[in-house]
C-alpha cells in the first residue's frame, strides 16, 4: 500500500518568512495529492491540492509542486501570517478514493 | 457546502462498552471513510466504504467495525472499547468529482 513520510514534524517561521513543507510517497499508482490544514478543536480542510499531470499549482499565497520521479511534493506558503498557524497534512492517493496521510506538521508563524 | 457531521465532539465511555460513533454527510457522496487521529502518527484509515451495504478495511481494522444502512450515514462501532481506542476520530466523505470533507471530529475517552 502508500506510504507518505511528512518533514519536518514542527516548523517555527517569523511572519512574513515563507514555509516550506516536504512529503514523499511510495506508490507509483498515486494520481492525486491534496494538502490539509487543521486548526484547533476542527477537522482538517482542504487548501490546495495536485493531480500527477500537473508540476505546480498556485493559489495565492501557497503553492504545492509534484515531482513524479522522485515521488515527492511540497507546500510552500509565503508572506507567513499569524493565522496560518495549524498542523498541516500532506495525502497521497486517488481523488475521490483511499488517501494516505502524513504524520503532520505543527506549523507556527511568530508575529 | 458540503457538510460531515459527527454525533458527538467529546465523549467518554468505560473499558469494555460498546461504542457507536455516527457520521452523516448532505452531498449524496458515495464513499465514507473513518480516520483516527494520534499525535506523531497522523490520520490512519479505520474502514471506509464505497456505496451502501459495502465497507472495506483500512490500515487498523482490529477492535472496530462499521455500517452503512443508508447512503448519508456511517457509523463507527467499537465491539469492547479499550485504554487505546482513546483517540480524536474523523469521518469522511468523497465522491469521483469532489474530494475529502471532513468532519469536526469525536475525541474519545476510555476509561
Amino acid at each position: 500500500g502508500e506510504n507518505v513520510e511528512q518533514h519536518p514534524s514542527t516548523l517555527s517561521v517569523q511572519e512574513g518568512d515563507s514555509a516550506v513543507i516536504k512529503c514523499t510517497y511510495s506508490d507509483s499508482a498515486s494520481n492525486y495529492f491534496p494538502w490539509y490544514k487543521q486548526e484547533l478543536g476542527k477537522g482538517p480542510q482542504l487548501i490546495i491540492d495536485i493531480r500527477s499531470n500537473v508540476g505546480e499549482k498556485k493559489d495565492q499565497r501557497i503553492a504545492v509542486t509534484l515531482n513524479k520521479t522522485a515521488k515527492h511534493f511540497s507546500l510552500h506558503i509565503t508572506e507567513t501570517q499569524p493565522e496560518d498557524s495549524a498542523v498541516y497534512f500532506c495525502a497521497g492517493g486517488t481523488s475521490y478514493g483511499k488517501l494516505t496521510f502524513g504524520q503532520g506538521t505543527i506549523l507556527t508563524v511568530h508575529p | 457546502d458540503v457538510k460531515v457531521t459527527q454525533s458527538s465532539r467529546y465523549l467518554v465511555k468505560r473499558t469494555g462498552e460498546k461504542v457507536f460513533l455516527e457520521c452523516v454527510q448532505d452531498m449524496d457522496h458515495e464513499n465514507m471513510f473513518w480516520y483516527r487521529q494520534d499525535p506523531g502518527l497522523g490520520l490512519r484509515l479505520i474502514y471506509f466504504s464505497y456505496d451502501v451495504k459495502m465497507k472495506e478495511k483500512g490500515d487498523i481494522p482490529e477492535g472496530y467495525s462499521v455500517s452503512r444502512e443508508k447512503k448519508e450515514r456511517f457509523s463507527l462501532i467499537l465491539e469492547s472499547a479499550s485504554t487505546n481506542q482513546t483517540s480524536m476520530y474523523l469521518c469522511a466523505s468523497s465522491s469521483s468529482s469532489y474530494g475529502y470533507t471532513f468532519g469536526s471530529g469525536t475525541r474519545l475517552t476510555v476509561v
